[in-house]
Order: C-alpha cells, then structure tokens, then sequence
C-alpha cells in the first residue's frame, strides 16, 4: 500500500528555474492538499483541490500553481524559483476531513540557491 | 483567519505523563486535530475532537471545550519513541475541508 507518494524527495535549484513537485494518491480520496513547512512556523497550506477539476487557494499561494486533472495526482508548480521558496513540501490527501484526518506524504525538500 | 498557539517545546522524563495546550481562534469552527511528526518525517493523524469532551486512543487522549476555544493532547506513560513534535491543527474558517496547523509544539522524553 502505498498512500501518498512524493517526488522528488530533494532537490537542489537555482533561482529563477521551474520546478515542478509531484504528488499521488492511490486511496481515492477526493481532496488533497500542498503544505510547506518552515522552522518554527509549522505546517503552512499552499494550495488544495476539494476534487478532481477543482483548485483553490490556502493561506500562502503565491508563486506557486497547482492542477488536478484527475483524482490521483495533484502537481505543485514553482513557474520562478525564488530562496525564499526553500522549504520542506508536504503533500497530503482526505476524504472531506468529518474526522479531521489527513494522510500526508514523506515530503519534498527543496533548496533554492 | 485562524490563529492557533501551542507551547514551542515541552519536556518529560519516561513513564510520566504530560499534557500540552492549543488554544485557537476561528470563524467557524468544526473539529480539532492532532498530528505526530518525527524528525524529518511524515505528520502521522492521532485523533480529532469535534465536540466536547475527552477521546482516548491507547496512551493519548484529546479533549476539547469549544466554548473556551482550547484542547490539548495528553500522552500518558511516556516513551522515549514519543520525542517528536506534536501539532493542533483546527478545521475551521471559511472551508470545513482546509486544516489549520499550529507551529508545533517539540517533546523531548528524558530517560
């Protein structure tokens, strides 16, 4: 079983490159979500998509894009690195969160120099 | 928006039992969650509180009074395994379906 899987799991990027992370599911779970995670500052919420065709905006969207062509993947795209974008990429999915549960992958760390 | 706080760092010695707060401040208000995180891991889900009152999974219980807008997490008979970082995450605001973590709050269980 493999839940969420994360890609790559580091990286190392000049500013200014594109970078895309890449994020599946195999649980079917209709919303997932893309946090980062700084020290001190916890677990922030970049994007989420509730289902398949649908996106939205968390609470630290910019400079970043997401899309959700079907239920199982759900990409987070950097269109201009930038070091202030290093950071720890978590991405995780739900079912609708009526037991406040998300099941979260192992994580992209990603260097911008 | 939502605002959560959580102490930053709480220690303990094994065996002993330990609890750590999470206030939080929300419009709308639906659940409240709690995550385990090791060092460079995965946050893994331990429970979630939408009404008042105590819920015990094995060694960790989590209670909530919404009307004080406050919860904690207790970890009882500690074990050097639970130093690992411990997160409130509130489901509230303008979307049921967006969880709110808190910065962490780092457990340290001494032998």
């Amino acid at each position: 079983i493999a839940g969420i899987t994360q890609a790559p799991t580091s990286q190392i990027l000049a500013a200014g490159r594109r970078m895309t992370l890449r994020c599946t599911q195999d649980m079917r779970h209709n919303a997932m979500y893309w946090y980062r995670q700084d020290l001190g500052l916890g677990l922030r919420l970049i994007h989420y998509s509730n289902t398949a065709g649908t996106t939205g905006k968390g609470e630290v969207p910019d400079g970043y894009s997401v899309s959700r062509a079907n239920t199982d993947d759900f990409p987070l795209t950097l269109a201009s690195a930038v070091p202030s974008q290093t950071s720890v990429y978590f991405c995780a999915s739900g079912t609708g969160l009526a037991t406040g549960e998300l099941f979260f992958g192992e994580g992209s760390r990603l260097t911008v120099l | 928006g939502q605002s959560l706080e959580q102490p930053s760092e709480v220690t303990a010695v094994e065996g002993a039992i330990v609890q750590i707060n999470c206030t939080y401040q929300t419009s709308g208000f639906y659940g409240l969650s709690w995550y385990q995180q090791h060092d460079g891991g995965a946050p893994t889900f331990l429970s979630y509180n939408a009404l008042d009152g105590l819920e015990e999974t094995g060694r960790f219980s989590s209670f909530l009074s919404r009307s004080d807008s406050y919860g904690y997490l207790l970890l009882q008979e500690l074990q050097m395994k639970d130093s690992a970082s411990y997160f409130c995450a509130v489901r509230g605001g303008g979307s049921a379906r967006q969880l709110t973590f808190g910065s962490g709050t780092q457990l340290t269980v001494l032998p």
